[in-house]
């Protein structure tokens, strides 16, 4: 099946610590993407990259970090400077349908820090 | 003023009835408009998108849309309890708006009751 996988689902974090949010799709798509989501607020994008090897910030970069070596996989650093990292966290993919850009999500990894 | 605005909710129909969920938006140029569904503690769903002005029918949702007032509509005839969830509604800026960047709204949360 195709799809966009995350993980760890459950992630627990001392503060000080950087922790790794792993993100694969077998999709083939180009785009893939990092949003992050608090209660009662709607997704925030912290970084995107349209092709290997490169990306960009988003809306709330500050405190994150990415890499995209590989088409398939687009790996998020949250790092210790990010003061507020307890969130959930959701990946996706994306591909053109009809000149709009669709994406579809990861199941989500849900980071709290102790 | 926020770029996609939703009412939260909570919105509560009786089983059977059309819910109507509303978002307006913006970005003048925006090019393309998601509805997406997401139950609580899960990722997101699409639910369909649509470009042009007027209305676009799937099965039991009607997605409406009017770029002159900036706003986008959901939907949802013969509500069903397994529609109860949050909608997001997701907005694709136009060129100056950075691409192929979706901006979400907060979502409104609906309540389909027996």
């Amino acid at each position: 099946d195709g799809g966009i996988t995350q993980s760890p689902k459950y992630l627990f974090r001392k503060e000080g610590q950087n922790v790794t949010l792993s993100c694969e799709q077998n999709l083939n798509h180009d785009a893939m993407y990092w949003y992050r989501q608090d209660p009662g607020q709607g997704l925030r994008l912290i970084y995107y990259s349209q092709i290997v090897n490169d990306f960009q910030k988003g809306d709330i970069a500050e405190g994150y970090s990415v890499s995209r070596e590989k088409k398939e996989s687009f790996p998020l650093t949250v790092t210790s400077a990010q003061k507020n990292p307890t969130a959930f966290y959701l990946c996706a993919s994306s591909i053109t349908v009809s000149g709009a850009n669709v994406l579809t999500f990861g199941a989500g990894s849900r980071l709290t820090v102790l | 003023q926020k770029e996609v605005e939703q009412n939260s909710g909570p919105l509560s129909v009786p089983e059977g009835a059309i819910a109507s969920l509303n978002c307006t938006y913006s970005d003048r140029g925006s090019q393309s408009f998601f509805w997406y569904r997401q139950y609580s503690g899960k990722s997101p769903e699409l639910i369909m998108f649509i470009y042009s002005n007027g209305d676009k029918e799937d099965g039991r949702f009607t997605a409406q849309l009017n770029k002159a007032s900036q706003y986008v509509s959901l939907l949802i005839r013969d509500s069903q309890p397994s529609d109860s969830a949050t909608y997001l509604c997701a907005v694709n800026p136009g060129v100056t708006g950075g691409g192929n960047k979706l901006t979400f709204g907060t979502g409104t949360q609906l309540k389909v009751e027996l």
